[in-house]
């Protein structure tokens, strides 16, 4: 089984519409973080979480918010998402500084 | 600017051949370096880690100057598997990981 896990896999959803992805790990580790990744632009990151009681704000975090449910659990909102929203999303865990172990991705386009 | 710059490429090189990519980071407080592997549509994966003093793993050769603040990576007699777009990651103060653009490299028969 996948140490990070995403759902749904690709999202296909309009404008306005509310959209959770999920991100979950049995890596045990304590960091995890939400990236978008856009051709030409490198992966750039939105939110991190240290711990469950840690959330900051990433390079790019307007237009999304997140939830830390538990160590292993971390979700991604788009409250009211919008055509440049569309991206390729990944989620990815970490101790400290050490290497990021990456989930397989979500796909979301907006109409 | 940017906190890590990698020249996008493309790079298409015979099998066998030696290719080299560089990569440059703005932020002198940077801790740790990585060289990360990405795949067509899939996730990125981490190659290898990049020490000091330089490293190797197989044909791979990493080398980090931080006088200069850049890292490099060597891929020796290149395999038609090494395709794939080669991402440059950079961990300052032990917070965030910045990624750069990533190279494309495509080996050809």
């Amino acid at each position: 089984d996948a140490d990070v896990t995403q759902t749904p896999r690709n999202r296909i959803t309009k404008t306005g519409k509310r959209i959770m992805l999920e991100c979950s790990q049995t890596k045990g580790h304590d960091r995890m973080y939400w990236y978008r990744q856009d051709p030409g632009l490198g992966l750039r990151l939105i939110y991190y979480s240290f711990d469950v009681k840690d959330i900051n704000k990433g390079e790019i975090s307007d237009g999304y918010s997140v939830s830390r449910q538990a160590q292993a659990k971390f979700s991604l909102s788009l409250e009211s998402a919008i055509p440049n929203q569309t991206a390729l999303y990944f989620c990815a865990t970490s101790r400290v500084t050490d290497t990021q172990y990456f989930g397989p991705g979500t796909r979301l386009t907006v109409l | 600017r940017k906190e890590v710059e990698q020249d996008p490429g493309p790079f298409n090189v015979p099998e066998g051949a030696t290719v080299a990519f560089n990569c440059t980071y703005s932020n002198s407080a940077s801790q740790s370096f990585f060289w990360y592997r990405q795949d067509c549509r899939k996730e990125p994966k981490l190659l290898m880690s990049v020490y000091s003093s330089g490293n190797e793993d197989g044909r791979f050769t990493a080398q980090l100057n931080r006088a200069s603040q850049y890292i490099s990576l060597l891929i020796r007699d290149s395999k038609l598997s090494d395709s794939a777009t080669y991402l440059c990651v950079v961990n300052v103060a032990g917070n965030q990981f910045y990624f750069g653009t990533g190279t494309s490299l495509t080996v050809i028969p």
